[in-house]
């Protein structure tokens, strides 16, 4: 199956400032990279997803960047708030498997600091 | 409700019990994943079905785990004698296509359920 690799485990920035997160993989025939935020006690929820045809994609203070040649891809979160304090986890799929299913990286908890 | 739901949201077994963990997904989803997380971890992959079918089973940790979806709506995790080194978190996510490289749709979880053996 697919294996990826998630850096860094532990981030703390100063509010307002920018949090990267940066995820590699192994499956070639992936094609679909989505980033979930999991709050204490809750469960995953998407807050973005990219798609193996385009480079960047943008929603208000996230956006995710793809690099198909070297097979990574990275979450910025901009001007954060401490509201952003969360684990942050890349996935990916492994077509080659014939199946859907996602791998996830093994997460990155964000502090916000005010 | 409209979201994925799990039952029960805590279990507490003896160890050499067994136990089944249920999962609702979103009416009319095809995709249904069981994830395991451990504390601290991200979530591992268990097994992946396509409405009834069990397509990979691969991430299943030993043959005391079995999952099943007979009608390819809920699904059910079973654990068999269950260990301390199961206690985790469970999670279920559903999403609305099944296997197509080109249409991989968002996976919605269900809020988990826990497991702890003692």
């Amino acid at each position: 199956g697919e294996n990826v690799e998630q850096h860094p485990s532990t981030l703390s920035v100063q509010e307002g400032d920018s949090a990267v997160i940066k995820c590699t993989y192994s499956d070639s025939a992936s094609n679909y990279f989505p980033w979930y935020k999991q709050e204490l006690g809750k469960r995953p929820q998407l807050i973005i997803d990219i798609r193996s045809n385009v480079g960047e994609k943008k929603d208000q203070r996230i956006a995710v960047t793809l690099n198909k040649t070297a097979k990574h891809f990275s979450l910025h979160i901009t001007e954060t708030q401490p509201e952003d304090s969360a684990v942050y986890f890349c996935a990916a799929p492994s077509p080659q498997t014939g199946a859907n299913n996602l791998f996830f990286g093994t997460g990155t908890r964000l502090t916000v600091i005010p | 409700g409209a979201g994925v739901s799990q039952s029960p949201r805590y279990k507490v077994a003896k160890r050499g019990q067994d136990v089944a963990l249920r999962c609702d997904p979103i009416s009319g989803h095809v995709s249904l994943f069981w994830y395991q997380q451990a504390l601290g971890q991200g979530p591992e992959f268990l097994t992946y079905f396509q409405n009834e079918a069990q397509l990979d089973k691969s991430g299943l940790p030993s043959d005391r785990f079995f999952a099943e979806r007979p009608e390819g709506s809920v699904s059910t995790l079973k654990i068999q004698r269950t260990q301390q080194e199961d206690s985790a978190v469970y999670l279920c996510a559903s999403s609305l296509l099944g296997w197509d490289r080109l249409k991989n749709t968002e996976a919605f979880f269900g809020q988990g359920t826990r497991l702890t053996v003692v």
